[in-house]
This record gives C-alpha cells, structure tokens and sequence, in this order.
C-alpha cells in the first residue's frame, strides 16, 4: 500500500463549480499536511499546508484534514480555468520529517 | 528572487552516457531537495541536504546515482551510466527552516535513448 493515495483523474468541470480533491494516508503518525499545484511542464508550488486537524481556508481555496479516517480534501470554490492544473497531496510526521508526495489528481476546468 | 534555478530545462542522451543536473537554491535556504517525478512512480524524493551535508539519501536509486552540494548556492546530481528508465523529470527545491515549505525548480526533462 502506497502511503499517500490519491485518485489520478483526470477530473473534468465547468467554470464556477466547486471543487473536491482528495487523499489518504496510511501512517496515523502524520502529522503534516499540503497541498501543491502543478502546472503542466512547471514544477510544483506549495498552496496550502496545516498542521493535525481540523480546516484552513485561503480565498478560495479550503484545506480540511480528518485523521481520524486518514483523509485530507482541497476545496476550491468558483473554480476558474487558472486552476487546471495537477494538485499533488503531501504530508510528513514532523516538520523536519521528508515530506510524501501523492501522485496527483489532474483538474481541468471548461470556460 | 529569480526562485530555484536548473540547468540544462531538457536532456536527451544515449544510455550509457554520463548525466549532470544542476541547481542552484534560492539564497539563504539551508535545505536543497532533489526529486524525480515519472507517471508511474508520481513525485520521489532521492536525497537532500541541510547545511550542505547529506542528510538523507535513501531515495537514490542505485550508486549510478550521486548527488553534491560543495557550497550553499550549487548543488549537481549526477547519473553515470545512464540508462532508459532513468527518464523522467527531475526537480531541485530548496526550503528555509521548515521542511514543509518547499519552493521547486522549473525541473529538468532528462530522456535516455
């Protein structure tokens, strides 16, 4: 079992609809968690991160983290066609922990 | 800040040849990240360094693979011999303090023929 998992895609929606992306993990001892994004052909930018659980919000973006079920979701509202791109989870145990990376979930939003 | 730099953005070579990635971290950051990223193995972490020492390079693949930092503001990662499944995108990033805040390279796109 992989420790980070995420559903490859490619997801597909209309401009201004919200959103869901998600991840598990397997390693209870995981304490930190990101988000990045990825434009095609760039490398990865951090988006957000938090730490243990609970939600984070940032515009329009919203990171929610329930350990208790090993699951971690981005929200992002009025989802706009800047945002195709592939969104990356990643978490580590502490902050001086190397940080795992799932594969990725590909997004494409229509105008 | 001009962000993580690498060097060459695209690589083409003949298996068996030797391979060298460069990266320069953005000033002032104390760790530098090399990562390889594939469709089907996603993003991995192969070695980093703290201070410019190797911290941990469990990641590396194989000994074909050696990394160096011999100062702050370079750091190369070198693949000697080449072969086709070392294709891939490699990445160079580098972060302040906490680990969790890394800023990436634009990659470099190595392909073994």
């Amino acid at each position: 079992q992989k420790e980070v998992e995420q559903d490859p895609g490619p997801l597909s929606v209309p401009e201004g609809a919200i959103v869901s992306l998600n991840c598990t993990y397997s390693n209870s001892a995981f304490q930190y968690f990101m988000w990045y994004r990825q434009y095609s052909r760039k490398g990865p930018e951090l988006l957000m991160y938090t730490y243990s659980s609970g939600n984070k919000e940032d515009g329009r973006f919203t990171a929610q983290v329930d350990k208790s079920s090993k699951y971690i979701s981005l929200f992002i509202r009025d989802s706009q066609p800047s945002d195709s791109a592939t969104y990356l989870c990643a978490t580590s145990r502490t902050s001086y922990d190397k940080v795992i990376f799932g594969p990725g979930t590909s997004l494409s939003v229509i105008p | 800040d001009a962000g993580v730099i690498q060097s060459p953005r695209h690589e083409v070579t003949e298996m068996g040849q030797e391979v060298t990635l460069r990266c320069k971290p953005i000033s002032g950051h104390d760790y530098l990240f090399w990562y390889r990223q594939t469709m089907m193995r996603g993003l991995e972490l192969l070695i980093y360094f703290n201070n410019n020492v190797p911290i941990d390079d469990s990641g590396m693949p194989e000994d074909r693979f050696s990394a160096k930092m011999p100062n702050a503001s370079f750091s190369t990662l070198k693949i000697q011999p080449s072969e086709p499944r070392d294709s891939a995108v490699y990445f160079c990033a580098s972060s302040l303090g906490k680990k969790e805040t890394q800023y990436f390279g634009p990659g470099t796109r190595l392909l073994v023929l």
